[in-house]
């Protein structure tokens, strides 16, 4: 079992459809979760940082951490064809600056 | 901000040539770079972790007198493809650690060797 699993995709959604993303870990030890987003041929831009458990909200997007389901999420409100790109998922254990990458999730929003 | 750059975007080389890739943080100072690698429709894999001042980690399976890295200030980090040949083809990119566990990407750079 990989220490993060990632559901590759592709995904396509219409405009304005709420999209779920997620990502479930093994290692009971991690901390740090992560969301960014990777447009074809850039680097990955984070988009979401949280601590432990709970959720975070920022605009159009919320992280959820469920540590106890070792299962994180992105909810993404009102897509837009602008938010198509991969999605990767990334952790890490307290007091250490490795970061784990899910294989990301392609997602197309069609207009 | 949280800016990283990287130089060259692109770079297409002979098969036996060495290339550098620069990864600078531009608006911040980190003492902690990254670098991975991508492979077309795959994850990142950390190659090795840079450290300002001091010899780089590798991770397993990468060839330290292959990818040398040099993080000679804390706002650069090189890294450079010795003898390079097609199966190096890749996307490299590299991270700076701003506050430990946040990292920032720098756009990549395409290598491609003949």
């Amino acid at each position: 079992q990989k220490e993060v699993e990632q559901d590759p995709g592709p995904l396509s959604v219409p405009e304005g459809a709420i999209v779920s993303l997620n990502c479930t870990y093994s290692n009971s030890a991690f901390q740090y979760f992560m969301w960014y987003r990777q447009y074809s041929r850039k680097g990955p831009e984070l988009l979401m940082y949280t601590y432990s458990s709970g959720n975070k909200e920022d605009g159009r997007f919320t992280a959820q951490v469920d540590k106890s389901s070792k299962y994180i999420s992105l909810f993404i409100r009102d897509s837009q064809p602008s938010d198509s790109a991969t999605y990767l998922c990334a952790m890490s254990e307290s007091g250490s600056e490795k970061l784990v990458f899910g294989k990301g999730t392609k997602l197309t929003v069609n207009p | 901000g949280a800016v990283v750059s990287q130089h060259p975007s692109r770079v297409i080389c002979k098969s036996g040539t060495s290339v550098k890739i620069e990864c600078r943080s531009l608006d911040f100072q980190a003492t902690t770079m990254f670098w991975y690698r991508q492979f077309p429709k795959q994850s990142l894999m950390l190659m090795a972790t840079s450290n300002e001042g001091s010899k780089a980690t590798y991770e397993q399976g990468v060839e330290k007198d292959k990818f040398l890295i040099n993080h000679a200030s804390l706002t650069l980090s090189t890294l450079t493809v010795t003898s390079a040949h097609p199966e190096d083809s890749s996307f490299y990119i590299c991270s700076a650690d701003k506050q430990g566990n946040e990292q920032f990407f720098g756009p990549g750079t395409r290598l491609t060797v003949l």
